[in-house]
């Protein structure tokens, strides 16, 4: 079965220092997504991307955030200067177009900043 | 805005038992999907079964199976002949036809805690 692939599974990285978390979502799927998890916390939007550009952002996605298809198989997501209440678990997602049902979470990034 | 319910933060169960979770939503959209995802200690999310909203039907996957009250705005879980690999959290969430950007919306979760 598809799968939505991320890396690392594990981050740790100094408070105000840049991290990059990297996906491959399923080749078929159009909708790319990035939620997060706060330890203990529900699952949060944070972006949907479509057709090279953010669909949907919530007020998480503050400037920095950024997210990029930088080929035609790999979605990231970028946080410029890293804080301490940025530590969770990011999920990124894909769906085909306009799909409800074939939304596939990958495994999950875990982000620990110190 | 949607919003997704789940008023149970903690449920447990003794194996081969049944437990029901409840989910509530508030939306004024008339064309919705509902869901739920199981998030075991690994973090992953599952999912597990899901309902359009406009089948009258309830789904229904092995074990697991759902309640949806569309008036009520109510979609509860009931997991039958509960194993010890259902201990995990459970989150309901709510994807809108019309809601932008494709976005799921999601509960506070509630945790499974089955005994043997």
């Amino acid at each position: 079965e598809p799968e939505v692939t991320q890396t690392p599974s594990h981050q740790v990285t100094q408070m105000g220092q840049e991290v990059i978390l990297r996906c491959v979502p399923i080749s078929n799927h159009l909708y790319f997504y990035w939620y997060r998890q706060i330890l203990g916390q529900k699952v949060e939007f944070l972006v949907s991307f479509y057709n090279n550009e953010i669909s949907e952002k919530s007020e998480i996605f503050d400037d920095q955030f950024s997210v990029e298809r930088p080929d035609g198989s790999n979605f990231t997501l970028k946080i410029r200067s890293t804080k301490l209440e940025d530590s969770a678990m990011y999920f990124c997602a894909s769906s085909e177009v306009g799909t409800n049902y074939g939304y596939t979470f990958g495994s999950g990034t875990r982000l620990t900043v110190v | 805005a949607q919003t997704v319910t789940q008023s149970q933060p903690e449920m447990s169960v003794q194996e081969a038992e049944t437990v029901t979770l409840s989910c509530t939503y508030d939306t004024s959209e008339n064309n919705y999907y509902l869901f739920w995802y199981k998030q075991p200690p690994s973090r992953q999310m599952i999912l597990v079964i899901r309902q359009e909203a406009y089948k009258q039907q309830n789904a229904t996957e092995n074990r697991f199976s759902v309640n949806f009250q569309k008036a009520a705005k109510s979609f509860s879980l009931k997991i039958s002949d509960s194993q010890l690999g259902d201990t995990a959290m459970y989150f309901c969430a709510f994807f809108g036809i019309k809601a932008a950007g494709n976005k799921l919306t999601f509960g506070g979760g509630t945790r499974v805690l089955v005994k043997p």
